[in-house]
């Protein structure tokens, strides 16, 4: 069982927009601006998406935006596009002594 | 650009240690800055966090994985490196190794994972 929460899978239309959710608790998601999402395409390295909470490393589409409220960080892909198809992977440093913790993983599909 | 590259073998007998190396290349790993991070993938699931390393050779690892593994650093090489002792078949998976940025004042926090290796196959198997 994975230390954060996500859907296991989402799914949209060529377009349109999806929100990816990432649940955790006060020690980690809540208590720290840490979050980080990644993208992970079949047999690929994953791929850094947004970095503390919201930001955009250079070269990722202003379509991947990020945010957070309480524990739970989310994920918003808009006009959604066939290669954005993948897993997608939440994280967080978190305060226990595990440091850093992911999220299961989310399944796009895009329809 | 900075990359890294895995090495190692990629069977590796059980009870038998586990040894990685990432070779960083486009950037010296004792610039600061970033900690160097090991993480796993078992097939067909999730991403594991190992553990990572600051250049001055500071570590942090996965309480459930603590006892077992050793990261360290080589800082005239550019490398650093991964081993896992007795290993069993639960430890077969890819294995990546990864650049975290540290950008705040919480230690030992960094912000995200920037720049991958391609990642590394290992297979417990006798």
């Amino acid at each position: 069982q994975s230390a954060l929460t996500q859907p296991a899978s989402v799914s949209g239309s060529p377009g349109q927009s999806i929100t990816i959710s990432c649940t955790g608790t006060s020690s980690d998601v809540g208590g720290y601006n840490y979050v980080s999402w990644y993208q992970q395409h079949p047999g690929k390295a994953p791929k850094l998406m947004i970095y503390d909470v919201s930001n955009r490393p250079s070269g990722v589409s202003n379509r991947f935006s990020g945010s957070k409220s309480g524990n739970t960080a989310s994920l918003t892909i808009s006009g959604l596009q066939a290669e954005d198809e993948a897993d997608y992977y939440c994280s967080s440093y978190t305060s226990s002594s595990t440091y850093v913790v992911f999220g299961g993983g989310t399944k796009l599909t895009v329809l | 650009q900075v990359q890294l590259q895995e090495s190692g073998p990629g069977l590796v007998k059980p009870s038998q240690t586990l040894s990685l190396t990432c070779t960083v290349s486009g950037g010296s790993i004792s610039s600061g800055g970033y900690y160097w991070s090991w993480i796993r993938q078992h097939p067909g699931k999730g991403l594991e966090w190992i553990g990572y390393i600051y250049y001055s050779g500071s570590t942090y690892y996965n309480p459930s994985l603590k006892s077992r593994v050793t990261i360290s650093v080589d800082t005239s090489k550019n490398q650093f490196s991964l081993k896992l002792s007795s290993v069993t078949a639960a430890d077969t998976a890819v294995y990546y190794c990864a650049r975290d940025i540290i950008t705040g004042s919480v230690v030992p926090a960094a912000c995200g994972m920037d720049v991958w290796g391609q990642g590394t196959t290992v297979t417990v198997s006798s």
